[in-house]
């Protein structure tokens, strides 16, 4: 069965340093999405992403973050310059179609400490 | 903006024995999704069932089953003849928007499958 995968599992960086987290979707979805989980807290939406270009973000969203689809399998979030705060589980998601109409299927996360 | 409230931080039961969870939900969309999302200690997120709140009829996946009440904005889960496998975190979530809106999280609630 086709899954989400995301890389690296463990990401450990200095405050103040660029990080990407990469992910690749399921191959027929068209819509990607990034979110994120603090630890202990809820599962909180980042942004989404169609057509090459971002259909919907959260206010955590802020300017230190992008994303980017650089290929035809790849997607990527962008941390400019790390805070201790962005310390969390980053999962990314795909659906075939969109929200309302269909599943999102989330990868297995990658944990991102910041030291 | 949509609201999802998980009342039970964390519930045990006994191996074999039938648990259900509680999530109620805020909205004023009339056509959106509802989901119930496992997250076992290895952190992935897993979709157990969904609901569309057009459908009258409550979702059904093997041992997972839901009791869906629009007008009272419930959406609950039941989880007959539990296993020791089904110890996880279980997170409800609203999804809605004609594009790729972000679901919306509870803040999950802890299940415990005791032998």
């Amino acid at each position: 069965e086709p899954e989400v995968t995301q890389t690296p599992s463990h990401q450990v960086t200095q405050m103040g340093q660029e990080v990407i987290l990469r992910c690749v979707p399921i191959s027929n979805h068209l819509y990607f999405y990034w979110y994120r989980q603090i630890l202990g807290q809820k599962v909180e939406f980042l942004v989404s992403f169609y057509n090459n270009e971002i259909s919907e973000k959260s206010e955590i969203f802020d300017d230190q973050f992008s994303v980017e689809r650089p290929d035809g399998s790849n997607f990527t979030l962008k941390i400019r310059s790390t805070k201790l705060e962005d310390s969390a589980m980053y999962f990314c998601a795909s659906s075939e179609v969109g929200a309302v109409l269909d599943t999102q299927y989330f990868g297995p996360g990658t944990r991102l400490t910041v030291l | 903006a949509q609201t999802v409230t998980q009342s039970q931080p964390e519930m045990s039961v006994q191996e074999a024995e039938t648990v259900t969870l509680s999530c109620t939900y805020d909205t004023s969309e009339n056509n959106y999704y509802l989901f119930w999302y496992k997250q076992p200690p290895s952190r992935q997120m897993i979709l157990v069932i969904r609901q569309e709140a057009y459908k009258q009829q409550n979702a059904t996946e093997n041992r997972f089953s839901v009791n869906f009440q629009k007008a009272a904005k419930s959406f609950s889960l039941k989880i007959s003849d539990s296993q020791l496998g089904d110890t996880a975190m279980y997170f409800c979530a609203f999804g809605s928007g004609g594009g790729a809106d972000g679901l919306t999280f509870g803040k999950g609630t802890h299940l415990i499958i005791q032998p």
